[in-house]
């Protein structure tokens, strides 16, 4: 089976640095995605990690840890608009392309 | 942004009637999914689509079915709507053969269902 766990909410100042941690338990693993949906519209693709590392893009990074089933996402100089729920995703592999999503983690951004 | 458009984008029903989402795509991906969102579920999958006229299940397939006659649109239908099945439905593609690092899903706007 497929299990995905990321805290239910968070909240963080604008300004500071936030991590939203993910744990995963798949059958397979073939790549982890996060991605940032805004209340009432569509997910956009944030970042990917299939090796062990950390990926930085801008404010936002990206950390896998394969032995341990564990990522995190790192938002930096938060701004109001970050305000959104993340998504944490697994592609388990096996010849299909289908992600398996936790429930999101909906943080909210205070000045 | 990839061109993927869902219709109806707001729909409320009656439970017992037959409801069809349509996902159009212009983007000629081969991948297509679609998926309902819940609070406290997140996203989970219905069904999808490696090709034309090839579709199979996901998690929670019990009580729709999907079409894919062309490659550009994939059809959701629930034959007979249950208030179970009120839920915010999203499309979404993806390529890895096009995206060939990840094989990102793209998705539509959402289609947001209501059944009474």
């Amino acid at each position: 089976g497929q299990n995905i766990d990321q805290p239910t909410e968070m909240t963080a100042t604008e300004g500071a640095i936030v991590q939203i941690n993910c744990t995963y338990q798949t059958s397979g693993f073939n790549g982890l995605f996060w991605y940032q949906q805004h209340a009432g519209e569509a997910p956009t693709f944030l970042s990917y990690n299939v090796l062990d590392g950390l990926e930085e893009k801008g404010r936002f990074s990206s950390f896998l840890s394969r032995s341990k089933g564990y990522s995190y996402l790192l938002l930096k100089e938060l701004q109001m608009k970050d305000s959104a729920s993340y998504l944490c995703a697994v592609h388990s592999g096996a010849g299909s392309y289908q992600l398996t999503f936790g429930k999101g983690t909906k943080l909210s951004v205070i000045p | 942004d990839a061109g993927i458009t869902q219709s109806p984008r707001h729909k409320v029903t009656e439970t017992g009637t037959p409801v069809t989402l349509r996902c159009h795509q212009t983007e000629n991906h081969r991948y297509m999914y679609w998926y309902r969102q819940d609070p406290g579920h997140g996203l989970r999958l219905i069904h999808y689509s490696y090709g034309v006229k090839d579709t199979d299940k996901g998690e929670v397939s019990d009580g729709y079915s999907v079409s894919r006659s062309k490659t550009e649109d994939f059809l959701l239908t629930l034959e007979s709507a249950t208030s179970s099945q009120t839920s915010v439905y999203f499309c979404a593609i993806s390529d890895p053969l096009v995206d060939i690092t990840t094989g990102e899903l793209f998705f539509g706007e959402g289609s947001r269902l209501t059944v009474l």
